[in-house]
């Protein structure tokens, strides 16, 4: 089993959808929780950063993290076409550790 | 002015030839990494520097060669590249707190290699 489960899409919604993106993981010691947003030809970055349990809200994007169940999510609200891009989630264990990425996936907003 | 920035953007090569990519921040940055996205964008740490120390080495053959001259710069050279090795590399740099990684990294625009 991979450390951190993420579904590659891809994901095609209409303009003004909720998007619901999650990832699984398997390591409990997992206690920093981020999404990161990577546009076409570009470098990720940060979108939503948690540290541990908990929702975290950031206009139209809302980030969930359930320990228990070894489950996070990332919520976009009223998606818009400038959301199109590839989400990956990512997740660390803190001190010197390394973050560990989702495969990423693909969501398109169509206008 | 970029945060994170790296050259070359593109790469085009022939096998057994070796590469450099280079990667500067200016965000005041203590640790720097490189990843690699495969054509698949599965995002893999490969290297991480922290402070010109070596911190994360991956299982990555020895034709990769980090090189930190200084906590600004980290530098990726390959030997006798492979076509195994095309894919996109991404540097990017993350600041510790009170020691610990968060994870918040900056990456750049990454280099795209294609061997040949």
């Amino acid at each position: 089993q991979k450390e951190v489960e993420q579904d590659p899409g891809p994901l095609s919604v209409p303009e003004g959808a909720i998007v619901s993106l999650n990832c699984t993981y398997s390591n409990s010691a997992f206690q920093y929780f981020m999404w990161y947003r990577q546009y076409s030809r570009k470098g990720p970055e940060l979108l939503m950063y948690t540290y541990s349990s908990g929702n975290k809200e950031d206009g139209r994007f809302t980030a969930q993290v359930d320990k228990s169940s070894k489950y996070i999510s990332l919520f976009i609200r009223d998606s818009q076409p400038s959301d199109s891009a590839t989400y990956l989630c990512a997740m660390s264990k803190g001190g010197s550790e390394k973050l560990v990425f989702g495969k990423g996936m693909k969501l398109t907003v169509n206008p | 002015d970029t945060a994170v920035s790296q050259t070359p953007k593109y790469l085009v090569t022939q096998m057994g030839n070796d590469k450099s990519i280079k990667c500067e921040q200016n965000l005041g940055h203590d640790t720097m990494y490189w990843y690699k996205q495969d054509s698949k964008k599965f995002l893999k740490i490969m290297f991480s520097y922290n402070n010109k120390e070596l911190i994360i080495n991956e299982t990555v053959p020895n034709r990769f060669s980090p090189k930190s001259p200084d906590k600004a710069h980290l530098n990726l050279h390959i030997n006798s590249l492979e076509l195994g090795d095309s894919a996109v590399y991404f540097c990017a740099s993350s600041q510790r707190l009170a020691g610990v990684q968060t994870g918040e990294l900056f990456f750049g625009e990454g280099s795209r290699l294609t061997v040949l």
